[in-house]
């Protein structure tokens, strides 16, 4: 059973560009939320997806947007790069019904803006 | 709100030694409370959860943390420390009313032979 896959690994973006990030759940896993980890720092929420729907969001400018996927794969974009975008971005998934509430991450996707 | 603060930046245990990482928490309703490990270059690892019941929870690779709700804490704990428990460790807290978790700045454990 895979766990939650991340794509790419690892990507260099300059300012100003455009990054599409992408997400698989763990198998049977509907709610896919992104956290954005800046070096030394712990993840700090960006947006959950359920139902192909942002469910809540976080203190992030609307340069990051999203986008969940009927078969629950998910996207993160973020527009006009800015250096201190430059972070690991962390996709976590987890069962959407409140009896399970663990959220299983991705190995995660490292941004880095020049 | 909620919030996670982790005291300490560093541990440093002697392999064998007990083994203690501190986290208190703030939230206004109920707390779902997560301990994560990251090794480098990787994603969090799931270690255990509280969410209701027994304040003493056991999780993965011999961890467990006691629930304290006077305190606010969420400790978690090792009885005998090995060098392969070496890394980060994240405190997370969930709010039973939201949806989003919300991580302390993490710990360094570092365990020497």
């Amino acid at each position: 059973d895979a766990g939650v896959t991340q794509s790419p690994t690892h990507l260099i973006k300059t300012r100003g560009q455009q990054v599409t990030l992408r997400c698989s759940p763990k198998s049977g896993h509907d709610t896919v939320s992104w956290y954005q980890q800046a070096l030394g720092q712990g993840p700090q929420f960006i947006f959950q997806y359920y139902e192909e729907e942002e469910r809540q969001r976080g203190n992030f400018p609307d340069r990051f947007s999203g986008h969940q996927f009927p078969n629950y794969s998910s996207e993160l974009n973020v527009n006009a790069l800015l250096l201190g975008d430059s972070a690991l971005y962390l996709c976590a998934s987890r069962e959407g019904g409140l009896a399970k509430n663990i959220q299983y991450f991705g190995a995660g996707t490292r941004l880095s803006v020049l | 709100a909620q919030s996670v603060a982790q005291p300490e930046d560093q541990v440093n245990v002697a392999e064998g030694n007990p083994l203690t990482v501190k986290c208190t928490y703030s939230v206004s309703g109920n707390p779902y409370l997560f301990w994560y490990v990251q090794y480098p270059n990787r994603g969090l690892q799931f270690l255990l959860k509280y969410i209701t019941g027994d304040n003493l929870v056991k999780g993965s690779y011999g961890f467990e943390a006691e629930f304290n709700k006077s305190q606010t804490s969420f400790h978690l704990k090792k009885p005998s420390a090995l060098v392969s428990d070496s890394a980060l460790y994240f405190c997370a807290v969930r709010d039973s009313n939201d949806y989003k978790l919300s991580f302390g700045a993490g710990t360094t454990v570092t365990v020497r032979a």
